[in-house]
């Protein structure tokens, strides 16, 4: 059975920290592995990965991948209170499904 | 243009009572999928809908059933609630040759 798993489950940090969120995944057929950011309501969209070691940024987030390892990690530097969120990743499995890690809860306080 | 639509957003429902969430898209995506998240669970996968006509279960199928009444509809039915199924519901859809998937806002089960 695909799985994705996501650690720490939540991580409490001050405003300023960096932090990193991990994602391993085990996946047939992996293809890629996308980030969500969810505030109070729908997950929306962060990043794709398909390729090992191309970072991918935007802002203070950036994610990168390792497929000989089978995982991924997404970075936040000088977080902010408005980083606050559950940071999910996801993964396509099989050919229809998409399947989700039990989430990141970061708090951020200021 | 809405993306995906869910209703209801809230519900409370007592035990043993029925009900369907109902969900559209004008994204014109082929695939559907209903998810529950629950604290500390993520999203778990209960049923989902590679094209129109089609369905399968996921992780949590048992108490759900669904119908892919359309491309655009794919509604979630609980015959009978249990205090189990109290969660947020979401509908998602994936299509366009796109990998991330699109969300409606949630709904919002209690079963008492």
């Amino acid at each position: 059975e695909d799985k994705v798993v996501q650690s720490p489950l939540s991580l409490v940090v001050h405003e300023g920290d960096t932090v990193t969120l991990n994602c391993s995944y085990e996946v047939t057929n992996f293809r890629s592995l996308l980030w969500y950011k969810q505030e109070k309501k729908a997950p929306t969209f962060l990043f794709m990965l398909t390729s090992s070691g191309i970072e991918k940024k935007s802002g203070r987030l950036s994610s990168i991948l390792d497929k000989k390892e089978l995982f991924s990690i997404l970075n936040i530097t000088a977080t902010q209170t408005g980083d606050s969120a559950v940071y999910l990743c996801a993964a396509p499995s099989g050919t229809y499904k998409y399947i989700f890690g039990t989430g990141t809860r970061l708090k951020v306080l200021a | 243009n809405a993306g995906v639509t869910q209703t209801p957003k809230f519900q409370v429902l007592k035990t043993g009572q029925s009900m369907t969430l109902q969900c559209a898209q004008d994204m014109n995506h082929n695939s559907m999928y209903w998810y529950r998240q629950d604290p500390g669970m993520g999203l778990r996968l209960i049923y989902y809908s590679a094209s129109e006509g089609t369905t399968d279960k996921g992780e949590v199928p048992n108490g759900y059933n669904v119908s892919r009444l359309n491309k655009r509809e794919f509604s979630l039915r609980l015959e009978s609630a249990a205090p189990s199924q109290t969660s947020v519901y979401f509908c998602a859809t994936l299509g366009g040759g796109r990998t991330e998937a699109f969300f409606g806002q949630g709904t919002r089960l209690t079963v008492v």
